[in-house]
Parts: structure tokens; sequence; C-alpha cells
């Protein structure tokens, strides 16, 4: 069975500051995962996904997250918060077989500090 | 291109209510999917389908009916409404190529059963 977790379901940085979102998964075998974001009263939005290949992936907003393979993580990083990044985000993975039904994790939401 | 559309907004019902959440894409996806959000939880898949005339259960189906008879459309129905169905719903449609695939999500539809 598909989980995720994500570490910490609030997180606080100071603008221009280093944003780290933690998120590890349990699968006998890698999943596809992504990385969503929700703005308030809004939907999901894409913002990067891994499924194959450079384990570094970029996304939009200067958003990038890096697959551990080892560590059975997909952390979420940016280097210099703004304040338009708080938001909630949603870490989530599919499995490579059946159907590749999305399971999310519980979600962290990001406070930015002016 | 509209994307996915949900309707309504907002709904209130009152419990032992039932009534039709709207879901329509118009990107010929043949994956569409229901979510609920609850705080804390992050999204929890309901319902999917694969294709018109296939659907499937997710990870909490009970209360819930869906089919999908068109592939733009896929409703689901709350038959007897209880309070704890009380929730952000989201309807997602998902494009596919090869190993690479793309989940598209509505703006949602928040319900409050009373």
């Amino acid at each position: 069975a598909q989980s995720v977790t994500q570490l910490g379901s609030h997180v606080s940085v100071s603008e221009g500051a280093l944003v780290l979102l933690r998120c590890n998964y349990s699968s006998s075998v890698p999943p596809y995962l992504f990385w969503y974001v929700q703005y308030p009263n809004q939907g999901l939005q894409l913002l990067l996904k891994y499924t194959t290949g450079a384990t570094l992936v970029k996304g939009i907003n200067g958003f990038e997250a890096e697959f551990k393979k080892s560590e059975t993580s997909f952390h979420l990083t940016k280097p210099s918060a703004h304040m338009s990044d708080a938001a909630e985000y949603f870490c989530a993975v599919s499995p490579q077989t059946g159907a590749n039904n999305l399971f999310f994790g519980t979600g962290t939401r990001l406070t930015v500090i002016p | 291109n509209a994307g996915v559309t949900q309707t309504p907004k907002f709904q209130v019902l009152k419990t032992g209510q039932s009534m039709t959440l709207q879901c329509a894409q118009d990107m010929n996806h043949e994956y569409m999917s229901w979510y609920r959000q609850d705080p804390g939880m992050g999204l929890r898949l309901i319902h999917y389908s694969v294709g018109a005339g296939i659907t499937d259960q997710g990870e909490v189906p009970n209360g819930y009916n869906v089919s999908r008879s068109t592939t733009e459309d896929f409703p689901l129905r709350l038959l007897s409404a209880a309070p704890s169905q009380t929730s952000v719903y989201f309807c997602a449609s998902r494009v596919e190529s090869g190993r690479v695939y793309e989940q598209y999500f509505g703006p949602g539809t928040r319900l409050t059963v009373t």
C-alpha cells in the first residue's frame, strides 16, 4: 500500500530564506512523486513531478525537489521565499501499476514572514 | 477550453437529503476522480473512473455513488447526506502520455451538512 508522510503541518520562514518542505513515502517499489500547491479557496496546481530519469526535478515558481531512493524522500525546496509562496503544499505519490491513483500527504501550510 | 468545472461552488444540506455534485471536463481525458479534503487529512480518493462506463472505489467510497456515462461528465452522488460528509470536494481529470501524466483539478465544491 502507498503512503506518504509530510513532516510539519505548519512551516514559517522569513522572506528571502530557504524553503524546505519534507516528504517521505513508503512503498516497496519507488512510486511516481508529485508536489502540488493550493492557494486559499482554490484548487490544486501541480508544482513538479518525478516519474523517471534525473532525480533533481525543477518545477514552477522556482521550486525544485530531489528524489532520494535510499532515504525514500522527495523534499521540496526553494532558495529564497517570496510572500506569494504562502500556501498549502501537498506531496503525493502514485504507484507505477494499476490505475496510478494519486495518494496525498496531509499537507504543509507555509507562512512567509515579511 | 474550460478545463475541469464543478458545480455548485457551495452547498448546504440537511442530514438525510440527497444531492449530486457535478463535474465536467472538456479535455477528452479518460481518467477522472473525486477527492474530499478535510483539515489535517489532505485529500482522500473517493471514486475514480478510467473511462466511460468504468468506475471503481477509492479510499473512502462509503456514502457516495458515481457513474460515468460520457467521457466528459463524472457526477458524485450523496444518497443520504451525513454531517461526516461536510468537506470540500475536488474533481480531477488526468492526461496520460506513456509513463508521463498530469492531473488537473477543478475549483472545488464546499459542502456543509447540518
